[in-house]
């Protein structure tokens, strides 16, 4: 079954690096998604995008934050100048469309660790 | 914040059918209710979403009432594997899904 990979699995970073998280989703799904979690929170919305366009955004996704489909199958989260808080997991989703009969579909994530 | 309450623990047995509630009462018309689960450590995985009628794959089932205030989903044969926080999301718009805290479903031997 088609599955949505990230990578790293962990990165750890010093605070004020920049940090790419990278995303491979589905190769039929023309939508594409970031969350985050923070340890023993709730997942929490980041941003949509599709057309090389960002969709929707939530208010955590701040000027530090941007999105990138730099070539036909990577989707990528840059985080400019990391902060402590920003430690957390980062999942990466996509989806066929964005329709409410459309699920989204995750991937195992990557835990950031800011020092 | 999450239109959906549900019960924030509940054990089942073994190869018991596992039932989680899941109240919504303001639902609009035109949105589903969407079950996914997240196995420690792991990204959140899709298991079913339905409209108005019960659903099933092979997974789980979806049983929405009538009123659509709210739904159970059930897994008809637990394993240890089944094991995770389980959450129902009512899609609120088309790109974000809201999440609560969940169930977390624990299967006991």
């Amino acid at each position: 079954e088609p599955e949505v990979t990230q990578t790293p699995s962990h990165q750890v970073t010093q605070m004020g690096q920049e940090v790419i998280l990278r995303c491979v989703p589905i190769s039929n799904h023309l939508y594409f998604y970031w969350y985050r979690q923070i340890l023993g929170q709730k997942v929490e919305f980041l941003v949509s995008f599709y057309n090389n366009e960002i969709s929707e955004k939530s208010e955590i996704f701040d000027d530090q934050f941007s999105v990138e489909r730099p070539d036909g199958s990577n989707f990528t989260l840059k985080i400019r100048s990391t902060k402590l808080e920003d430690s957390a997991m980062y999942f990466c989703a996509s989806s066929t469309g964005t329709g409410s009969n459309q699920p989204q579909h995750f991937g195992d994530g990557t835990r950031l660790s800011i020092l | 914040d999450a239109k959906t309450t549900q019960p924030p623990s509940m054990d089942c047995a073994e190869g018991r059918a596992a039932n989680l509630p899941c109240n919504h009462s303001t639902i609009s018309g035109n949105e589903y209710v969407y079950w996914y689960r997240q196995i420690h450590s792991q990204g959140p995985q899709y298991i079913i979403h339905g409209l108005k009628n019960n659903e099933t794959n092979e997974m789980a089932s979806l049983i929405i009432t009538e009123d659509r205030k709210s739904s159970t989903l059930i897994l008809p044969h637990a394993t240890l594997r089944d094991t995770a926080v389980y959450y129902c999301i009512v899609r609120a718009s088309n790109y974000q899904l809201i999440w609560g805290a969940g169930t977390k479903l624990i299967i006991k031997p």
